[in-house]
């Protein structure tokens, strides 16, 4: 599976957009790229995915750039409810089977009033 | 149910005895996953199942780890001879089998090897 880096921790002021990178120079053609985020104490939660298009949802966009070698999760409006480690994970979507998710170290974003 | 349930939400053993931790996930979904995640550290991959197919058993860290999943529903995860570092939350998600969908992850059971 391709690996992603990405900052072990960022600040973000509450009202403001969080735009949190991940690198994944390594991905390959019919990998996923997936965001996850997890709340003190709670399960992982899962946030957007997509392959090479920019994608948005109620919750947050994510950005990937044309040569899907890195991207970018936004929260466009942080509040503090939003405190959470973010991981970004890369992974195959074989057809017909879910694929395993590796889980890396994450970026811890604290939101601040 | 709504989510994914697991069982018990904690569970305090002694060194040595043998633990089960439950999953029930999401009606319908045909994917699961358990994961572990140490105190202060990311989510470990343990097993995955999907469907009829053989389980992926990579992420066990020994032979005192394995998991069942019976009528392709509720899955059970067992620890033999449990040790102190088997201190843990232990994570259950499920998923569709379907290319591109996430998980829905489980509160998880909160396991101290005493």
């Amino acid at each position: 599976d391709a690996k992603t880096t990405q900052p072990p921790s960022m600040d973000c002021a509450e009202g403001r957009a969080a735009n949190l990178p991940c690198n994944h120079s390594t991905i390959s053609g019919n990998e996923y790229v997936y965001w996850y985020r997890q709340i003190h104490s709670q399960g992982p939660q899962y946030i957007i995915h997509g392959l090479k298009n920019n994608e948005t949802n109620e919750m947050a966009s994510l950005i990937i750039t044309e040569d899907r070698k890195s991207s970018t999760l936004i929260l466009p409006h942080a509040t503090l409810r939003d405190t959470a480690v973010y991981y970004c994970i890369v992974s195959p979507g074989e057809r017909g089977q879910g694929g395993k998710l590796i889980f890396g170290q994450g970026t811890e974003l604290s939101v601040k009033p | 149910g709504a989510g994914v349930s697991q069982s018990p939400s904690n569970k305090v053993t002694e060194k040595g005895k043998d633990v089960e931790l439950r999953c029930d996930p999401i009606s319908g979904h045909t994917a699961l996953y358990w994961y572990r995640q140490s105190l202060g550290q990311g989510l470990e991959f343990l097993i995955y199942f999907q469907g009829n197919s053989a389980p992926d058993k990579s992420g066990l860290p020994s032979d005192r780890f394995s998991a069942e999943r019976t009528g392709g529903s509720v899955s059970t995860l067992t620890i033999q001879r449990t040790q102190q570092e088997d201190s843990a939350v232990y994570l259950c998600a499920s998923s569709f089998n379907r290319i591109n969908y996430g998980y829905t992850f489980g509160s998880g059971t909160r396991l101290t090897v005493v």
